[in-house]
């Protein structure tokens, strides 16, 4: 049972900022927030990861409140590229290593 | 770095036969990988965890004797799939821990898997 809950979809033009918020309500305390990107027959790729506050490298930034309840996942200028399903996870069964995922968000960059 | 590979990206087989998918870490020592399974248009299934020397730990419904994982290293685990049955077609994905800090995995491009 994912943990997490995120917008199924969600649509955009190339050049705009994208925020997508995933809500965690169960978050434990030593659970970090992670998210990855999918394209169609790939395998998940890792685009961020955070615990607290704010987290930014060279694809995205990744911004967590203080309850740490959700959190925004927020790609700048999109791309055509960027078209793809992004999951938002946290740990499950108190394993760090236990992801379950949701159905993630699938996000259509339009010319 | 941190790449996983599998092999192979893409098998036919025909019914009853038994495939076996590996999943290497190429650059680091991977203390724990998963198995997941994904059916089109649908969302990542974990089916197991395994790690290094021990026996694997099976998701809720997924057949241990149909799924068989052998971690026999820590930069290798195999996924059987015995006595495939076209029901058993989809999309395999591993994926490894490097177990630093949080929960990252780093994920393997999959491998394609269709029973006739």
């Amino acid at each position: 049972l994912a943990k997490t809950t995120q917008p199924i979809s969600m649509d955009s033009y190339e050049g705009q900022e994208v925020n997508i918020t995933c809500s965690h309500n169960n978050i434990a305390t030593n659970d970090y927030i992670t998210w990855y990107q999918q394209f169609p027959s790939q395998g998940p790729r890792f685009i961020i990861q955070g615990y607290k506050t704010k987290v930014t490298n060279e694809v995205a930034s990744l911004f967590i409140p203080a309850d740490r309840k959700s959190s925004t996942l927020s790609l700048p200028r999109v791309s055509l590229s960027d078209t793809a399903v992004y999951y938002c996870l946290v740990p499950w069964g108190g394993s760090q290593g236990n992801l379950i995922f949701g159905k993630g968000t699938k996000l259509s960059v339009k010319p | 770095g941190a790449v996983v590979s599998q092999h192979p990206s893409w098998v036919i087989c025909k019914s009853g036969t038994s495939v076996k998918i590996e999943c290497r870490s190429l650059d680091f020592q991977a203390t724990t990988m998963f198995w997941y399974r994904q059916f089109p248009k649908q969302s990542l299934m974990l089916m197991a965890t395994s790690n290094e020397g021990s026996k694997a730990t099976y998701e809720q419904g997924v057949e241990k004797d149909k799924f068989l994982i052998n971690h026999a290293s820590l930069t290798l685990s195999t996924l059987t799939v015995t006595s495939a049955h076209p029901e058993d077609s989809s999309f395999y994905i591993c994926s490894a821990s490097v177990g630093r800090g949080g929960n990252e995995q780093f994920f393997g491009p999959g491998t394609r898997l269709t029973v006739l």
